[in-house]
């Protein structure tokens, strides 16, 4: 099946810190990819949907000056916190959509794991 | 209303059991439809796809039915293995809507 690599797996930072998240689809490429956001014991969250070559499209309440997306090529988008606090600690999963969107199987990143002190 | 619920569970179901979850969808607009397995502090994983003339991969078996608006997964013969959280997803024009998701626990 379809590759989605995300890196990094796990971040620990300071208060204040920026923490920025790769997600590449390795085999297939993605015009669509999203980032979500899972707090333990919740359910999946989307934050984002992230468009090769425009602007990322936000769900309601999530902050896009906080949390910036690139989608510069159709293998490689980015999610940057910024100034991450404690309260932003949070498993982050980003996940591409497989060619032709007619399929819409969402094939998903490993995760990143983000603590922030 | 939510768009796609599902049961949380847990369901808590001995080794070798058959098991069965649903869920619905609010939305007859909704055009395709998948089952996850997410397992704990893990990314969600295909299981299967899921249609109308419904579809069987080894021991589960996946079906939707349009007309009451629901799918079903049945898990026959469960193992320990099978214990996670499984994700309903149900895909509308361009958005892809998750349930929250049924915790199963398989018992030895």
């Amino acid at each position: 099946g379809a590759v989605v690599s995300q890196h990094p797996s796990r971040v620990i930072c300071k208060s204040g810190t920026s923490v920025k998240i790769e997600c590449r689809s390795l085999d297939f490429q993605a015009t669509t990819m999203f980032w979500y956001r899972q707090f333990p014991k919740q359910s999946l969250m989307l934050m984002a949907t992230s468009n090769e070559g425009s602007k990322a499209t936000y769900e309601q309440g999530v902050e896009k000056d906080k949390f910036l997306i690139n989608h510069a090529s159709l293998t490689l988008s980015t999610l940057t916190v910024t100034s991450a606090h404690p309260e932003d600690s949070s498993f982050y999963i980003c996940s591409a959509r497989d060619l032709p969107e007619a399929k819409n199987i969402q094939y998903f990143g490993a995760g990143t794991r983000l603590s922030v002190l | 209303r939510k768009e796609v619920e599902q049961d949380p569970g847990p369901f808590n179901v001995p080794e070798g059991a058959t098991v069965a979850f649903n869920c619905t969808y609010s939305n007859s607009a909704s055009q395709s439809f998948f089952w996850y397995r997410q397992d704990c502090r893990k990314e969600p994983k295909l299981l299967m796809s899921v249609y109308s003339s419904g579809n069987e991969d080894g021991r589960f078996t996946a079906q939707l039915n349009r007309a009451s608006q629901y799918i079903s997964l049945l898990i026959r013969d469960s193992k320990l293995s099978d214990s996670a959280t499984y994700l309903c997803v149900v895909n509308r024009d361009d958005k892809i809507i998750f349930g929250k998701g049924t915790r199963l626990h398989i018992l030895p």
